[in-house]
């Protein structure tokens, strides 16, 4: 079965305190994953996608990673407005959820001043 | 108007009463979702639509009826609703094809009473 699994559950962090959120998957073949942050009472707001083992990219403060079983979300230097709940999903090749984003429960982030 | 675009934000309803939800993407996209999320849970897809044929039903309850007239535009009705569908429902769309990511509208907070 496919499935995502983010670790850990809420994170708070001091203001500069650089750190990393895990996102752990079991897919029928990775067609991609991806990250999104999400604001309270907000919709997911998009991040990266991530293809192949060994890909990374970057996005101001935020670094993504990729291997064959997990992805890590590195947060350098954060600052209070990176609060916010951050979501990984992947999309399967093959399989019943071909094509459809399975998403982790989130790791919540909380950055103090 | 940019992006997707989902209104009323916000829903109260009883038991008894018929209401719709609306979704519109000002992305041209060809695909356009419906996910439920609740609390402690990762978002649940409901319902998947690609070039306005419904491609995917989630094992939804019946008292839920998505429509799609177009690409731009997706309804959610609800009628006899239970307290435990209270949730953020949240509709995205993405370009299908090769592109896979999918952007998310702000979320209708939904109230059963």
């Amino acid at each position: 079965e496919d499935q995502v699994t983010q670790s850990p559950e809420a994170l708070r962090l001091q203001e500069g305190e650089s750190s990393s959120l895990n996102c752990s998957y079991t897919v029928s073949g990775l067609r991609g994953l991806f990250w999104y942050r999400q604001d309270p009472g907000k919709g997911p707001e998009f991040l990266f996608t991530l293809y192949s083992a060994g890909e990374e990219k970057e996005k101001e403060r935020l670094k993504a990673t990729l291997t064959k079983k997990e992805s890590f979300l590195h947060i350098t230097a954060p600052k209070p407005e990176d609060s916010a709940t951050y979501l990984c999903a992947v999309q399967a090749s093959y399989g019943g959820s071909q094509g459809n984003l399975i998403f982790g429960k989130g790791t919540k982030l909380s950055v103090k001043p | 108007e940019t992006g997707v675009t989902q209104t009323p934000r916000h829903l109260v309803m009883g038991m008894t009463n018929k209401k719709s939800l609306k979704c519109e993407q000002h992305l041209g996209h060809n695909a356009m979702y419906w996910y439920k999320q609740s609390a402690k849970k990762p978002l649940e897809l409901m319902f998947v639509y690609n070039f306005k044929e419904q491609t995917e039903n989630n094992s939804v309850p019946s008292r839920f009826s998505p429509e799609c007239p177009n690409s731009s535009h997706l309804f959610l009705h609800l009628h006899t609703l239970q307290p435990e569908d209270s949730a953020l429902y949240l509709c995205a769309s993405s370009p299908g094809g090769g592109s896979y990511e999918q952007y998310f509208g702000p979320g209708t907070r939904l109230t059963v009473t």
